[in-house]
């Protein structure tokens, strides 16, 4: 089955700053890519997301890019404000039937003032 | 609208009872989606609901778990002689048919004790 990693577990930047997480995914067959932010104690939300369609796709002050060659994904944050602190996740799922999506283990981005 | 709702918000049984977690998914939703999500870990895949389709039981952990939709929206997923290691948060999430967006309810937070 499909394994996505991310990296880094953890990521602190100065307000200002620029912020990048990566992930990889291991089945070439996965063609969506979703990202969600999770405030402490709230459910996780839909933030950007791309199709393997495209390489690049940028919504304001973020921005995720796609290489499925080498089969990995990232996502940019820039200007980052102290309200992007949270901890983001990426997915990826196939097509088909089923569209379940399979998670990395968290990046928790701290923006400090 | 009104977003994904789940409850109870808070469970805490003991060893070996049984317990029942509800979603009620966006209205007109008609794929339905049970995560669990660690500690510190990421969202791990349980179950899926399309439709009136056999649902996708393949990331259950064991047979002490199971789910049901009645009439195509609210599904309740049962966990039968819990055990410590079932502890997690329990997301449920709904999209429109054919769309790839997940949207994810609140959670409900499971302690076994």
């Amino acid at each position: 089955g499909e394994n996505v990693e991310q990296h880094p577990s953890t990521l602190s930047v100065q307000e200002g700053d620029s912020a990048v997480i990566k992930c990889t995914y291991s089945d070439s067959a996965s063609n969506y890519f979703p990202w969600y932010k999770q405030e402490l104690g709230k459910r996780p939300q839909l933030i950007i997301d791309i199709r393997s369609n495209v390489g690049e796709k940028k919504d304001q002050r973020i921005a995720v890019t796609l290489n499925k060659t080498a089969k990995h994904f990232s996502l940019h944050i820039t200007e980052t404000q102290p309200e992007d602190s949270a901890v983001y996740f990426c997915a990826a799922s196939q097509g088909g039937s089923n569209y379940k999506l399979t998670f990395g283990k968290g990046t928790l981005l701290t923006v400090n003032p | 609208g009104a977003g994904v709702s789940q409850s109870p918000s808070n469970k805490v049984t003991e060893k070996g009872k049984d317990v029942e977690l509800r979603c009620d998914p966006i209205s007109g939703h008609t794929a339905l989606y049970w995560y669990r999500q660690s500690l510190g870990q990421g969202l791990e895949f349980l179950i899926y609901f399309q439709g009136n389709s056999a649902p996708d039981k393949s990331g259950l952990p064991s047979d002490r778990f199971s789910a049901e939709r009645t009439g195509g929206s609210v599904s309740t997923l049962t966990i039968q002689r819990t055990q410590q290691e079932d502890s997690a948060v329990y997301l449920c999430a709904s999209s429109l048919r054919g769309r790839r967006e997940q949207y994810f309810g609140p959670g409900t937070r499971l302690t076994v004790t």
